[in-house]
Parts: C-alpha cells; structure tokens; sequence
C-alpha cells in the first residue's frame, strides 16, 4: 500500500463546476497535508495546506480532512481551464518527512 | 515569487561527464531538498540538508551526491552521467510555519538528458 494514494485520473469537468479530488493517507501519525498543483512541464506550486479536521477555504479552493477516515480532499469551485494541471497531495509524517502520491490530473473543458 | 533558483534549467549531455546542478535560495531556510521525477510520474525525493554540513539520502536510490558549505546553497553532482539519469530535477526549500507545517518552495527545474 503507498503512503499517499490518489486517482491518477484524468478527471474531466466542465467549466463552472465543481472539482473533487480526493487523496487517502496511511500513516495515522500524519499531522500536516498540502496541496500542490503542478502545469505539465513546471514545478509544483503550493494551493494550500491543512492540519486540523474540517475545512479550510482559500478563495475557490476549499481543503478537507477527515483523520479518522484518512481522508483529505480539495474542492475548486467556478472551475476554469486555467485550472487543468495536476494536483499533487503531500501528507508530512513522523519526522516531518513529506511524501508525495502520484497526482491527480485535472481537466477543465470549454 | 519563489526566491529559489536552479542552472541550468536544460542540460544535455554525453554519457560519463561529471554535472553540476545548482541550486541557491534567498530566503534564508534551513532545509533544502533534491526530488527526481520523470514526465507523469510523481515526486521521488533523492536527497535533503536539514542545514550547513548536513546530508541525507531521500527515499530513492540515487548514484549523485550533495553538498551542504553554505545555508543558501545546495547543489547535486554526478560524477559520471548516464541515460538512465535522464530525467527532471527539482529542488526545494522549506521553512515551518508558525501552524508547524513544512511547506515546501520549488525551483524551476533542471531537466537533464544524458545520450
């Protein structure tokens, strides 16, 4: 089982949709998990991160953790195609070491 | 803006030349991180310094080094290229924040191909 799980995708939505990725952890000592986007070609750029349980809003971008479940998610809001790219989760474990998953390849069609 | 820089951003090169890549920040972090990827695939992390003279191996097998003289510097040698190191290089630095997070800032890469 890898430490950070993600849909490899591609998810596709529409303009004006919502987006929802989702990302599963493995580590229960997980304390800090972040979301990162990544333009084919460029290197990730941080979205936002989250430490506590619940949600965490950043304009159209809204975190999600459920520790219990393992769970983090990203919601995007009024989705643009500027939004397509990939989006990668990082969850940080025992000795601060952050791990990656795969990334979740988001494209927003016209 | 990242204040992270990385030289060169495209090198290629033949098979058993010594490379450098550099890597400097200006922000004044203690961590740096060294991360390997190939076109779609995810991030593997190959080498970190928690601060000057300090050096760990990441979590990938890698045959580069790094060196750590000078808190804004760290940059990643292999003495002697081949194809199988042709890939994307990117390097990182981090800083907690006062939540303590860990976020990372990347540079713009260093896409190495090696014939």
């Amino acid at each position: 089982q890898k430490e950070v799980e993600q849909n490899s995708g591609p998810l596709s939505v529409p303009e004006g949709a919502i987006a929802s990725l989702n990302c599963t952890y493995s580590d229960r000592g997980s304390q800090s998990f972040f979301w990162y986007r990544q333009y084919s070609g460029k290197s990730p750029e941080l979205i936002m991160f989250i430490y506590s349980n619940g949600d965490k809003e950043d304009g159209r971008f809204t975190a999600q953790l459920n520790k219990a479940s393992q769970y983090v998610s990203l919601l995007i809001r009024d989705s643009q195609p500027s939004d397509s790219a990939t989006y990668l989760c990082a969850v940080t474990g025992g000795g601060n070491k952050l791990t990656f998953g795969t990334g979740t390849q988001l494209k927003v069609e016209l | 803006e990242a204040d992270i820089y990385q030289t060169p951003r495209y090198l290629v090169i033949g098979t058993g030349k010594k490379i450098t890549l550099e890597c400097s920040q200006t922000m004044g972090h203690d961590k740096m991180y060294w991360y390997q990827q190939d076109p779609g695939m995810e991030l593997h992390l190959i080498h970190y310094s928690y601060g000057v003279n300090s050096t760990e191996k990441g979590d990938l097998s890698s045959e580069s080094t790094v060196s750590r003289i000078r808190t804004e510097h760290f940059p990643l040698t292999l003495e002697s290229a081949r194809p199988s190191h042709t890939s994307q290089y990117l390097c990182a630095s981090s800083q907690h924040r006062a939540s303590g997070a860990n976020v990372l800032t990347f540079g713009a890469g260093s896409r190495l191909t090696v014939l």
